[in-house]
């Protein structure tokens, strides 16, 4: 079956830690996303990619980092940068064109202790 | 800025009662407005609205767009409580900087439902 896989479901940092989010997707999909969910705050775009080896900030990048060296995987670092890291991490594609829909992960919700 | 907005935040509905979502949307260049439930984690798509006007129905649920007022509306007729969900509205719209042809998705805070039995 095709889809997108994120890992892990959840995940506990220790404060002044990178943590890496995994993404792979089996759709052939060119674009991949990664958003940030808090509660009452929607979705919020963190980086997103087009094409392998290319990648672009999103509305909150700070503290973020992200890599596209495959087209099946968009790993999402959080480093100790990232003053407020604890929420959920939705990563998601979609097919090269426009009016396409993206399909999601289940997400990673990653608690900071 | 861009911005989509939803309304209300919440709402707490009971069995066969018919609610309506509100999306609206301030954007330059829209491409297509989206609508996804989401249940526990993963959204899942529920309509894509491109042209004004032109229903989208899909079971108990349907869906309209308004370009020329800049909204959407999501209804939900004798609501169930496997309809109790976040519902989210996002919007495309061009990549910034970028000549090709793909855009980005811009989400709304989401209308959290409850139905109750």
């Amino acid at each position: 079956d095709g889809g997108i896989t994120q890992s892990p479901k959840y995940l506990f940092r220790k404060e002044g830690q990178n943590v890496t989010l995994s993404c792979e997707q089996n759709l052939n999909h060119d674009a991949m996303y990664w958003y940030r969910q808090d509660p009452g705050q929607g979705l919020r775009l963190i980086y997103y990619s087009h094409i392998v080896n290319d990648f672009q900030k999103g509305d909150i990048a700070e503290g973020y980092s992200v890599s596209r060296e495959k087209k099946e995987s968009f790993p999402l670092t959080v480093t100790s940068a990232q003053k407020n890291p604890t929420a959920f991490y939705l990563c998601a594609s979609r097919r090269d064109g426009w009016n396409t829909e993206a399909f999601f992960g289940q997400g990673t919700r990653l608690t900071v202790v | 800025e861009d911005k989509v907005v939803q309304s209300p935040l919440s709402l707490v509905v009971h069995e066969g009662d018919t609610v309506t979502l509100n999306c609206s949307y301030e954007v330059t260049n829209f491409r297509s407005l989206l609508w996804y439930k989401q249940e526990k984690k993963a959204p899942t798509f529920l309509f894509m609205l491109t042209s004004s006007g032109i229903e989208k129905k899909s079971g108990r649920l349907s869906s309209i767009l308004d370009k020329k007022e800049l909204f959407s509306i999501l209804n939900i007729t004798a609501t169930q409580t496997g309809d109790s969900a976040v519902y989210l509205c996002a919007v495309e719209i061009p990549r910034l900087n970028y000549g090709g042809s793909q855009g980005n998705l811009i989400f709304g805070k989401g209308t959290k439902l409850s139905v109750k039995p």
